[in-house]
């Protein structure tokens, strides 16, 4: 298996430009997880996605942010308009099951930069 | 909320043996832990679940003590590979979410 894939991986861009990330989920696994890494606050859950249905959405920073999961291969983070507080890494992860019992595949990241 | 995890940073000696704990405030189900090198995606370690379980493979292992909500990671003579930030991830009971900690980086020196 080709494992968790993300794009870009690299995305630099300037303040006020939407900004769309995507994620191919591992074959099979029925969760979807969005993260956001940074040094001041580590890693944070955005939002996770169970059978391409969002579950948990709570993480979202704001209403720029939104993430959707049209089928069970392909899923995407939106940010509109990107402001410079936004640059982080974004990860995303797939699993079998839920959070606390399976273990989570991180995709390779999508590295941010907002200028 | 937000598992602590201590120490936030530790430097050894090939061959040395390290523990990271990593600990909550609320009553845990289970407790993840993952390494990530630097510039990569974490990789998952193990998972522990309720019931103060220790796992293992290799030289790392790992326990979680129901009682006190913490859990320890121990890396047995370390070697280089063994570098990198490691982070737990908890769960409470009924979550289907992970919350992580901060981190420990972890540096393996010749």
């Amino acid at each position: 298996d080709a494992g968790v894939i993300q794009s870009p991986r690299h995305e630099v861009t300037e303040m006020g430009q939407e900004v769309t990330l995507r994620c191919k989920p591992i074959s099979g696994h029925d969760y979807l997880f969005w993260y956001r890494q940074t040094m001041m606050r580590g890693l944070e859950l955005l939002i996770y996605f169970n059978n391409n249905v969002p579950i948990d959405d709570s993480g979202m920073p704001e209403d720029r942010f939104s993430a959707k999961m049209p089928n069970a291969s392909f899923s995407t983070l939106k940010i509109q308009p990107s402001e410079p507080r936004d640059s982080a890494v974004y990860f995303c992860a797939s699993s079998l099951g839920p959070g606390p019992g399976y273990e989570q595949y991180f995709g390779p990241g999508t590295r941010l930069t907002v200028t | 909320q937000q598992p602590v995890q201590s120490p936030q940073a530790v430097i050894l000696r090939e061959g040395e043996d390290a523990v990271i704990n990593c600990s909550s405030s609320k009553a845990l189900y289970s407790v993840h832990w993952y390494r990530q090198k630097h510039g990569e995606a974490p990789v998952f370690l193990m998972i522990l679940l309720k019931g103060g379980e220790q796992k293992g493979h290799d030289k790392i292992s790992a326990s979680f003590n129901e009682k006190k909500q913490q859990s320890s990671l121990y890396l047995t003579a370390s070697q280089l590979s063994y570098s990198g930030t490691y982070f737990c991830g908890t769960a409470i009971q009924g979550a289907q979410k992970l919350v992580f900690g901060q981190g420990t980086r972890l540096t393996i020196n010749p």
